[in-house]
């Protein structure tokens, strides 16, 4: 079925380090792909979205592209801050339901 | 302002108890989900709904019921609670006709079965 994947369950990073979280996808479509927030004691939250049309997303500083011909969604930002640890999940729809990684914990020091 | 709402917040429950979380939403959407989540697991999807009178199963239906009365409520039913229950959970209302892919989250329940 139709599942992402996201091996890295915690990074540690210091501020102003450069983030890069992998997801990878399968499925027989090209779905929409999403990357959420999570913030301590808060529900998720939608950060950015890619489709198909636009091969690329941009929110808050933070980018992801679709490769199509490796199948991955990676999620990036050039420098990184304390505020922005958080749980990362990617996620992709499908008949109206998403379906997430199992999240990747970033902890930025500083 | 999109909003979901949850209740309660913090649940204690006994096993074999009944145990219903409710959820309501303002942003008029047809999608309504319960998630819940552990460590180590994500997110992972308990029922979800397209509409009021509407329930349909996700991953991981069993031991779980869903209620979907109104546009804007859905509730998640344990007959009968578990230990292995003990989680939180989140409830969702999403829209994804014409491109708009919005689906937005509740502040979560945590629950703990005894």
């Amino acid at each position: 079925g139709d599942s992402v994947t996201q091996k890295q369950g915690q990074v540690t990073l210091s501020e102003d380090d450069f983030l890069f979280i992998n997801c990878t996808y399968s499925t027989t479509t090209y779905p929409t792909l999403f990357w959420y927030v999570q913030y301590p004691g808060q529900g998720p939250q939608l950060l950015l979205k890619v489709t198909t049309a636009n091969n690329k997303g941009i929110s808050r500083g933070f980018e992801a592209t679709y490769d199509k011909g490796t199948t991955s969604f990676h999620l990036q930002k050039a420098s990184v801050q304390e505020s922005d640890s958080a749980v990362y999940f990617c996620a992709l729809v499908k008949y109206n339901v998403l379906y997430f990684g199992s999240g990747t914990k970033l902890t930025v020091e500083p | 302002e999109a909003a979901v709402t949850q209740s309660p917040r913090n649940k204690v429950a006994v096993t074999g108890g009944k145990v219903t979380l409710s959820c309501n939403q303002t942003n008029n959407h047809n999608n309504m989900y319960w998630y819940r989540q552990d460590t180590g697991h994500g997110l992972r999807l308990i029922h979800y709904s397209y509409g009021a009178g509407s329930t349909e199963k996700g991953d991981i239906p069993d031991g779980y019921k869903a209620s979907r009365p109104s546009q804007e409520n859905f509730s998640l039913i344990l007959e009968l609670a578990t230990p292995s229950q003990t989680s939180v959970y989140f409830c969702a209302s999403g829209d994804w006709d014409w491109g708009r892919d919005t689906q937005y989250f509740g502040p979560g329940t945590r629950l703990l079965v005894l």
